[in-house]
């Protein structure tokens, strides 16, 4: 069973440009989350979509935005870059939560953005 | 506010020497607690989910534990090769999701 994809694996841009990074989900979930990884630091929960809509997001200004199509596959996309947001995105998926539990996330590889 | 913190923030062991990491958290309404293993640049790979106390869970040298207010990951008799950074999630009230940041665990031949 194919696990939760990212694209691209690598990316430069320099500051004040615009990115859009993708995610496709293991097959029969519908819950897609991003999370940001700065160097040295933790995972820092961006947003939750399911079911194609947005259920949470976390602490980030709105210049991080994305979305989730009807194949519950997901973009990330920032706009005006800065230098920190040089960090490994991570995407991961999960079947959508039922009877008051979690479910487990599956993270992909990431996708690691250097902002010059 | 929900807070996940892990301790040690390092930890380095000789190998065969057992110890236990630990997830301390203040979550309302706990439901779930994950376990994850993270090589340097690399995504999260998944271990353990917890949902109750007293839970507990194990694979191969690893083995989870939940109580009310904390989580322990045990490693016993660990080999280089479970050289990682060991990272717990808490998922609390609905649609909360916090990450704790982690235990580097260093193993030593």
């Amino acid at each position: 069973e194919a696990g939760v994809t990212q694209s691209p694996t690598h990316l430069i841009k320099t500051r004040g440009q615009q990115v859009t990074l993708r995610c496709s989900p293991i097959s029969g979930h519908t819950s897609v989350y991003w999370y940001q990884q700065a160097l040295g630091l933790g995972l820092q929960f961006l947003l939750w979509y399911d079911e194609g809509e947005e259920r949470n997001r976390g602490n980030f200004p709105p210049r991080f935005s994305g979305r989730q199509f009807p194949n519950y596959s997901s973009e990330l996309n920032v706009n005006a870059l800065e230098l920190e947001d040089s960090a490994l995105y991570l995407c991961a998926s999960s079947w959508g939560g039922s009877g008051g539990r979690s479910e487990t996330q599956y993270f992909g590889p990431g996708t690691r953005l250097l902002v010059l | 506010e929900d807070q996940v913190t892990q301790s040690p923030e390092a930890l380095r062991l000789q190998e065969g020497e057992s110890s236990s990491l630990n997830c301390s958290y203040t979550v309302s309404g706990l439901r779930g607690l994950f376990w994850y293993r993270q090589d340097p640049g690399k995504g999260p790979e998944f271990l353990f989910t917890l949902y109750s106390a007293g839970e507990e869970k194990e694979k191969e040298r690893l083995k989870a534990t939940l109580t009310k207010k904390e989580s322990f990951l045990h490693i016993t008799a660990p080999k280089p090769e479970d050289s990682a950074t060991y990272l717990c999630l808490n998922s609390g009230g609905y649609q909360k999701v916090t990450f704790g940041t982690g235990t580097k665990l260093q193993v030593i031949p």
